[in-house]
């Protein structure tokens, strides 16, 4: 049964600090893995997604890694912004079951002024 | 171009009650997923509709129903509500027809069961 844990669950950090989030999953039979972002009570809205043959992803001050042979994911946030203040959650597709996402709990990330 | 959609925005019932929550996918999208979002929690699937039928689902009981319509929205249903069911309820669409994988999301229903 796959699995996907986020850590840290909350993280705190300056203004212009470069951050780096954490996913890891326990198949690594996945199809793809997308990273999202949550705001308070709201939607989720895809800021990259990484099919199982890529090894990384970029857009704008966001870059995303995947390796899929160590079932570890990173999103790398650079120059942090106080409106990058969100939860942040990873999720996979498993190659037998494309449709499915499975989520991680979330990094919830607070940048500060 | 409008995204996905979904009605109400918020809802209170009452244990034992009944609720429908709705969700009008993206233009051009004729996949709906439906899943349930606890407080602190990653979103967990509870179903998909494709075609007006069911195509998989989640490990969620019986009490969790849906229906997809012709015009490719959808409905999700909850019977004899529990308190636990309280949460966000999230209907994402998509298109495997043109290769496009990423899901969208609504805004979301919140469920409030007292």
């Amino acid at each position: 049964k796959q699995e996907v844990t986020q850590i840290p669950a909350a993280l705190s950090v300056p203004e212009g600090e470069n951050l780096v989030l954490n996913c890891s999953f326990t198949d690594s039979a996945i199809y793809n893995l997308q990273w999202f972002r949550q705001d308070p009570g709201k939607g989720l809205t895809s800021l990259l997604l990484i099919q199982s043959s890529q090894r990384e992803q970029t857009s704008g001050r966001l870059n995303a890694s995947l390796d899929k042979s160590s079932g570890r994911s990173t999103l790398y946030i650079a120059a942090s912004q106080p409106g990058d203040s969100a939860t942040y959650l990873c999720a996979v597709t498993s190659s037998s079951n494309t449709g499915k996402l499975i989520f991680g709990q979330g990094t919830t990330l607070q940048v500060k002024p | 171009d409008a995204g996905v959609t979904q009605s109400p925005t918020h809802l209170i019932k009452t244990r034992g009650q009944q609720v429908t929550l709705r969700c009008s996918p993206k233009s051009g999208h004729d996949t709906v997923s439906w899943y349930q979002q606890a407080l602190g929690q990653g979103p967990q699937f509870i179903f998909q509709y494709y075609e007006e039928e069911e195509r998989q689902r989640g490990n969620f009981p019986d009490r969790f129903s849906g229906h997809q319509f012709p015009n490719y929205s959808s409905e999700l249903n909850v019977n004899a509500l529990l308190l636990g069911d309280s949460a966000l309820y999230l209907c994402a669409s998509s298109t495997p027809l043109t290769g496009e994988e990423t899901q969208y999301f609504g805004p979301g229903t919140r469920l409030l069961v007292l």
